[in-house]
C-alpha cells in the first residue's frame, strides 16, 4: 500500500524554523517527484514545492522563494522542507503529495502535518 | 500562474441525481507532449484530498466510474453520473501543465 506520512508540523513563532519530514512506503520512492501542498485554514490548496527524482531540480511558490527548502533522501525513502523566516501567512496544513511516474502532476496525498505560526 | 476558476461554488444536489462542475483555466492547458494536464479531486470534511481523474478523463485507480471527465483547452467539466451519499465534501480542479500547479476555488457538493 502506497503511503506518506507526514511529521515535524507544531506550533512556531513568527520568523522562527520549523522542518517538515514526509517518510514514503509502498513504492520506488526514488523515481518519483514529489510536492509539498498546503492548505491555510478554511482555505483553497497552494502548491509551496517540488523535486524531481534525483533532487537535482526543485522549484518553489513565490510565497516562499527564498525561506523553504525542499529536500530528499533517497536512501531513507523521505521528503523534507526545511521552513525558515515563517509568517502568520505560513500556518496552514501541509501536505506530501507523490508525483506520477506516467503523467505530469500528482497521484497520492498524505493525511498532512499541521503548522501553526503565532506568537 | 494559471489562474482556475470553478462554477458553482456550491451544489446541492438530490441522492441518485447527476452533479455537473466546470472549471476553466485563464490559459490553454495543453503542455508541450500533447497532453493536456488538467485533475479533479474530492476532498471529505478532515481529510487530504484524493485524486479522481487526471488528464482531463483518465479515472484514477478505485475511482467509480460514475465520475467522468471531459473538456479541452480551458474549459473542462466533472460529471458524477449518480451521486451518492459519501460523495459530499469539496471538489477541485488543478493544473499541473506549469508550475506552480494551481487549484480551482473548490465547489462544495452537499445534499439537498
Amino acid at each position: 500500500e502506497v503511503q506518506l506520512v507526514e511529521s515535524g508540523g507544531g506550533l512556531i513563532q513568527p520568523g522562527g524554523s520549523l522542518r517538515l519530514s514526509c517518510a514514503a512506503s509502498g513504492f520506488t520512492f526514488s523515481i518519483h517527484w514529489m510536492h509539498w501542498v498546503r492548505q491555510a485554514p478554511g482555505k483553497g490548496l497552494e502548491c509551496v514545492a517540488r523535486i524531481e527524482s534525483d533532487a537535482i531540480y526543485t522549484h518553489y511558490a513565490d510565497s516562499v522563494k527564498g525561506r523553504f527548502t525542499i529536500s530528499r533522501d533517497n536512501a531513507k525513502n523521505t521528503l523534507y522542507l526545511q521552513m525558515n523566516s515563517l509568517r502568520g501567512e505560513d500556518t496552514a496544513v501541509y501536505y506530501c503529495v507523490r508525483g506520477s511516474s506516467d503523467w505530469v502532476g500528482m497521484d497520492v496525498w498524505g493525511q498532512g502535518t499541521t503548522v501553526t505560526v503565532s506568537s | 500562474d494559471i489562474v482556475m476558476t470553478q462554477t458553482p461554488l456550491s451544489s446541492p444536489v438530490t441522492l441518485g441525481q447527476p452533479a455537473s462542475i466546470s472549471c476553466r483555466s485563464s490559459q490553454s492547458l495543453v503542455y508541450s507532449d500533447g497532453n493536456t494536464y488538467l485533475s479533479w479531486l474530492h476532498q471529505r470534511p478532515g481529510q487530504p484530498p484524493r485524486l479522481l481523474i487526471y488528464k482531463v478523463s483518465d479515472r484514477f485507480s478505485g475511482v467509480p466510474d460514475r465520475f467522468s471527465g471531459s473538456g479541452a483547452g480551458t474549459d473542462f467539466t466533472l460529471k458524477i453520473s449518480r451521486v451518492e451519499a459519501e460523495d459530499v465534501g469539496l471538489y477541485y480542479c488543478m493544473q499541473s501543465t506549469q508550475f506552480p500547479h494551481t487549484f480551482g476555488q473548490g465547489t462544495k457538493l452537499e445534499i439537498k
